[in-house]
């Protein structure tokens, strides 16, 4: 299986200001026949079922705000919010689809500073 | 809009089987362009992908559960199901249905639209 590991495990950051989150893969996920990379990030709010946010690495799901954005490629995954709102705090998920199980990573927690 | 809800019990003895459903409303699950999924959510083991099934019967499951996993599909109801034998305190978790897009050259998926989630419980 491929092991997806987030970090850091959690981060506060003020209102406004860019919070990072980092995810990294096991193995490879992009796929060269297609140059696109299977990994996948969604946003789990309290009490809340988690919610497909970015696909292919990069593309925003329909509705989702652009302040959130995905950059990486290979194995190394980085999920952007560009100004933190306060509606943003969250745990965030990455997930390889690269390969069949799919695969999760940890979390990071994304709080207000 | 398509929303999804699961229903089963909340509470199953070890050794027994898990049963749970997920009913689909404002679509359904004959749409060719999905697969349907349960994935679990537990403190110790985080979110694990279970079982995928399409409507044609089709299923994939997790080689680490496949043992003890039946997914089965009623179209007719649109309405799909899960099945876990033999369970202990370590399947204790919330289990989640969702809809899923399935990609045919690497034989994963993703998980676009999630039901709110059912925590089940193992115990005597």
């Amino acid at each position: 299986d491929i092991v997806m590991t987030q970090s850091p495990d959690s981060l506060a950051v003020s209102l406004g200001e860019r919070a990072t989150v980092n995810c990294k893969s096991s193995q490879s996920v992009l796929y060269n026949s297609n140059n696109k990379n299977y990994l996948a990030w969604y946003q789990q709010k309290s009490g809340q079922p988690p919610k497909l946010l970015i696909y292919w690495a990069s593309t925003r799901e329909s509705g989702v705000p652009d302040r959130f954005s995905g950059s990486g490629s290979g194995t190394d995954f980085t999920l952007t919010i560009s100004s933190l709102q306060a509606e943003d705090v969250a745990v965030y998920y990455c997930q390889q689809y690269y390969s069949s199980p799919p695969t999760f990573g940890g979390g990071t927690k994304v709080e207000i500073k | 809009q398509v929303q999804l809800q699961e229903s089963g019990p909340g509470l199953v003895k070890p050794s027994e089987t898990l049963s749970l459903i997920c009913s689909v409303s404002g679509g359904s699950v004959t749409n060719d362009n999905y697969y349907w999924s349960w994935i679990r959510q537990s403190p110790g083991k985080g979110l694990e992908w279970i079982a995928s099934i399409y409507h044609s019967g089709t299923t994939s499951y997790n080689p680490s559960l496949k043992s003890r996993v039946t997914m089965s599909v009623d179209k007719s109801k649109d309405q799909f199901s899960l099945k876990l034998s033999s369970v202990t305190a370590a399947d204790t978790a919330v289990f989640y249905c969702a809809r899923s897009r399935y990609y045919y050259e690497s034989s994963g998926f993703s998980f676009d639209l999630w039901g709110q989630g059912t925590l089940v419980t193992v115990s005597s």
